[in-house]
């Protein structure tokens, strides 16, 4: 059982904007601004998206945006397009762990 | 540019040890604050933390899997090696390395392990 929890699967049609949630405690998502966000296309490697809560790597669109309240963590993309149908997974430093832990992952789909 | 490759078996044998070398470009594993993880994903499961160096060769495991994991580094090969011992089928997944400095920020393509008799 993942540590951090986030919906299985969200929708969207295309231009609308979604949220995924990750769900964690004081330990790790409340405590620390150590929270990143990964992309994974089936059969992919994962891509960094979002790192330290709403930080965005070069070379990431603007339409992807990251937030932290409390314990509760959320990536939102907005305009959403069809390349962005994959699977999303939240990630945070803990204190229960020096490595860190994962969410469950989200499946997104762009109807 | 920053790359990563992972290379070892494609099949293990249960209670055998599994040995994954991560070689990487474009970055050096001495320079301040970098480091390289190894994250595992199981067939249609979510990832999984395994293991972390960094530059001053401060090194981090899984606490659940720990006992099982070395993780070292050749600064002037540029690689980081993985091992895992007393193999299972549960480990059965795709193993990536990935570089580090803020967030797992460059991943390698991954390699699928497969562990059976």
């Amino acid at each position: 059982q993942s540590a951090l929890t986030q919906p299985a699967s969200v929708s969207g049609s295309p231009g609308q904007s979604i949220t995924i949630s990750c769900t964690g405690t004081s330990s790790d998502v409340g405590g620390y601004n150590y929270v990143s966000w990964y992309q994974q296309h089936p059969g992919k490697a994962p891509k960094l998206m979002i790192y330290e809560v709403s930080n965005r790597p070069s070379g990431v669109p603007d339409r992807f945006s990251g937030s932290k309240s409390g314990n509760t963590a959320s990536l939102t993309i907005s305009g959403l397009q069809a390349e962005d149908e994959a699977d999303y997974y939240c990630s945070s430093y803990t204190s229960s762990s020096t490595l860190g832990v994962f969410g469950g992952g989200t499946k997104l789909t762009v109807l | 540019q920053i790359t990563l490759k992972e290379s070892g078996p494609t099949l293990v044998k249960p209670t055998q040890t599994l040995t994954l070398t991560c070689t990487f470009s474009g970055f050096s594993l001495s320079t301040s604050g970098v480091g390289v993880g190894w994250i595992r994903q199981p067939p249609g499961k979510a990832l999984e933390w395994l293991a972390l160096i960094y530059w001053d060769d401060d090194k981090r495991y899984s606490p659940s899997l720990k006992s099982r994991l070395t993780i070292t580094k050749d600064t002037s090969k540029n690689q980081v090696v993985l091992t895992m011992t007393n193999m299972d089928p549960v480990d059965t997944a795709t193993y990536y390395c990935a570089h580090r400095l803020a967030g797992m920020d460059v991943w390698g393509q991954g390699t699928t392990v497969t562990v059976s008799s």
